[in-house]
Formats: structure tokens, sequence, C-alpha cells
């Protein structure tokens, strides 16, 4: 399958920055989804933005989508130390109801 | 009032062994999934169920079985464990048909084959 990439792998910055993350993909896709993932557990739904959508917001969230450059970043503003954990995008492709192609993460640490 | 279970969180074994790792949710989803995270915590889906109806299998060892009692329940049954079974299994749910929108998933189950 298909792989989504993330870039940067790992990110460290202080507390109370912003924080951005990419996500690249290769085909079409339905909607873009980015889910955090703390420690030791199973991933939370952060925010979904369909194809025909440029920039959603959710809080201290900010996801843009450029289907041109078949590309997602996601911005944390105002970053806490709650906010460690790993990111992930998802991609739901136009010719597939079942099948969510995933990046490998982006690894984010809040130093307090 | 978890969403998604499963159980159990850890699973030791020897290789050889046969272990069942169970799922239930109660959000009243159609959909439902099974996913291994490698050790470079890259996921990959393993199967798909649709109101109890096999939807996705993903090239994965014929060892593992996905049983749907339900469609509240996905069970993941693995003959022969080998060491490179050794990851953690997510199960998932998802509102409407397919995964055009989002998933829940449970906690994990972190399985390893000695």
């Amino acid at each position: 399958s298909q792989q989504g990439e993330e870039d940067p792998q790992a990110l460290s910055i202080q507390e109370g920055e912003n924080a951005t993350m990419n996500c690249s993909y290769k085909t079409s896709i339905n909607n873009l989804q980015w889910y955090r993932q703390n420690s030791g557990r199973g991933l939370v739904h952060l925010i979904l933005i369909r194809s025909n959508e440029r920039e959603k917001h959710s809080g201290r969230l900010r996801v843009t989508l450029d289907t041109s450059k078949k590309s997602s970043s996601l911005l944390i503003t105002a970053s806490r130390a709650a906010d460690t954990a790993s990111y992930f995008c998802a991609t739901a492709l136009m010719d597939s109801n079942y099948q969510l192609i995933w990046g490998a993460g982006t690894k984010l640490i809040i130093k307090p | 009032d978890t969403a998604v279970s499963q159980t159990p969180k850890y699973l030791v074994t020897q290789m050889g062994n046969d272990k069942s790792i169970k799922c239930e949710q109660n959000l009243g989803h159609d959909t439902m999934y099974w996913y291994k995270q490698d050790s470079k915590k890259f996921l990959k889906i393993m199967f798909s169920y649709n109101n109890k109806e096999l939807i996705i299998n993903e090239t994965v060892p014929n060892r593992f079985s996905p049983k749907s009692p339900d469609k509240a329940h996905l069970n993941l049954h693995i003959n022969s464990l080998e060491l490179g079974d050794s990851a953690v299994y997510f199960c998932a749910s998802s509102p409407l048909t397919g995964v055009r929108e989002k998933l829940f998933f449970g906690s994990g189950t972190q399985l390893s084959v000695l």
C-alpha cells in the first residue's frame, strides 16, 4: 500500500512555542485526517479535512490542505507539555471506501 | 463507558501458542477494524468488517483469523504465534460504512512473543 509521509520524524520545542508538522501523500483523496497517540495509548482523532476544504481549526489546532501539492500541515499553537505525543496523518483515498493510508508519524516533545 | 475496549492490554506468550484478542465497541458503529502497529510506529490495516461482513483482508498470514459474532464485537485469533507477530494490535470502529469518517481506537494490545 502507498504510505503518507510526515516530516519531521521528530520535533522538540519549548512549551509555549508553536509546532508545525507536515504530511504528504501520493494519490487523490476524499479526506485527510490527523490523529494523536500518547505513549502506550490508542490513537485519538483530532481533525478531518475534506478535499474541497483548505483550512480547518479546532481550538489550538489548525490544519491546512493543499491538494495541488498533495500536502497538509498541522499547526499546534501555544504548545503545552500535554501535547507531547506522536501525530499521524491518514488519507482516505478517492477510489476506496475502506482504506485509510497512514504516515509513520511525527514524534512531538514539548519541553517545560 | 469506554467506547472501544480491547482485552488484554498486554499479552506475553511463547512461540507456537494460540491466542485471542477481544474487542467491543458500544458506539453503535457498523464498521470495525484490526490494525497492527510495528516497532517503528507504522500502522497497517489487517482486517475490516462492516456489519459482521469481512470487507478488507490485507495480506495477513492465514494464522490470523478475525471473528465478528455481532457488529459490536470483532475478535482476533492468532494461531502458531511467531516472533515476528510481536507488535501492538489496535481495534477501531467508524460510524459510517467505510472509513470516510473518523476512526475510534481502542487502547491497544501489546503482544510479545518469546
